[in-house]
């Protein structure tokens, strides 16, 4: 079985804030990629990054960044100096053989000015 | 590249009418796949399609259906609307048939209210 879990619903912070969005992970499969998309309220889900089981490297991108821990079955999502514009939900997924891509609840941050 | 196209991106019907909706994905792209979203279940799997075959399938009652022309654009039929229909409709665009290891882009989505 697969699953994904955002265990924050909402969360609420100043501009300027870092943030950090958890995603803890379940899956029997040794091979598998894993995913976070922004879904701002125009409804599109955006692509932000896709990270495969073998590669636990963190990775950054401007104030982005993601830290993927295999031990702890996480890939938490940071992001730096929060701007307004980051305000949306994010979804953590997970993709393994045979299985169709499996969303977490999101998250929904909200920056304010 | 042009992105994903769904249509209509708005629709309003009522219980017992039948719905299509239309999924153009990226140029070049053969796999599609759609979801459905609602706030009680969040994103849910429906299908996956590869070249006009349906490759896997979620768990939703025989009445959501799909199919995928040949030009790779695809369209899901939802017949007997019920009210728990009402969400949002978002197709996915796959490159190619390897299938987990693929990053997913995804269209606007289209809003159904089942009245």
């Amino acid at each position: 079985a697969q699953k994904v879990t955002q265990a924050q619903t909402e969360i609420s912070v100043v501009e300027k804030e870092d943030v950090t969005l958890d995603c803890v992970y379940e899956t029997r499969d040794t091979t598998y990629y894993l995913f976070w998309y922004k879904q701002p309220p125009s409804g599109e889900l955006v692509f932000l990054i896709r990270r495969n089981s073998f590669d636990e490297q963190n990775e950054i991108s401007g104030r982005y960044s993601w830290n993927f821990q295999k031990s702890t079955s996480s890939f938490n999502f940071t992001i730096t100096a929060s701007q307004v514009v980051d305000s949306a939900v994010y979804f953590c997924a997970l993709n393994a053989p045979g299985y169709a891509l499996n969303f977490g609840k999101g998250t929904s941050l909200l920056v304010t000015p | 590249k042009a992105g994903v196209t769904q249509t209509p991106r708005y629709l309003i019907k009522t219980r017992g009418q039948q719905v299509t909706l239309s999924c153009s994905p990226i140029s070049g792209h053969r796999s599609v796949s759609w979801y459905q979203q609602t706030p009680g279940q969040g994103l849910q799997f429906l299908f996956e399609y590869f070249s006009e075959t349906q490759r896997n399938k979620g768990n939703f009652p025989g009445r959501f259906s799909g199919r995928q022309f040949s030009n790779s654009r695809s369209e899901m039929n939802v017949s007997t609307l019920e009210l728990g229909d009402s969400a949002l409709y978002l197709c996915a665009s796959i490159p190619s048939i390897t299938g987990y290891q693929e990053t997913q882009y995804f269209g606007p989505g289209t809003r159904l209210l089942v009245l």
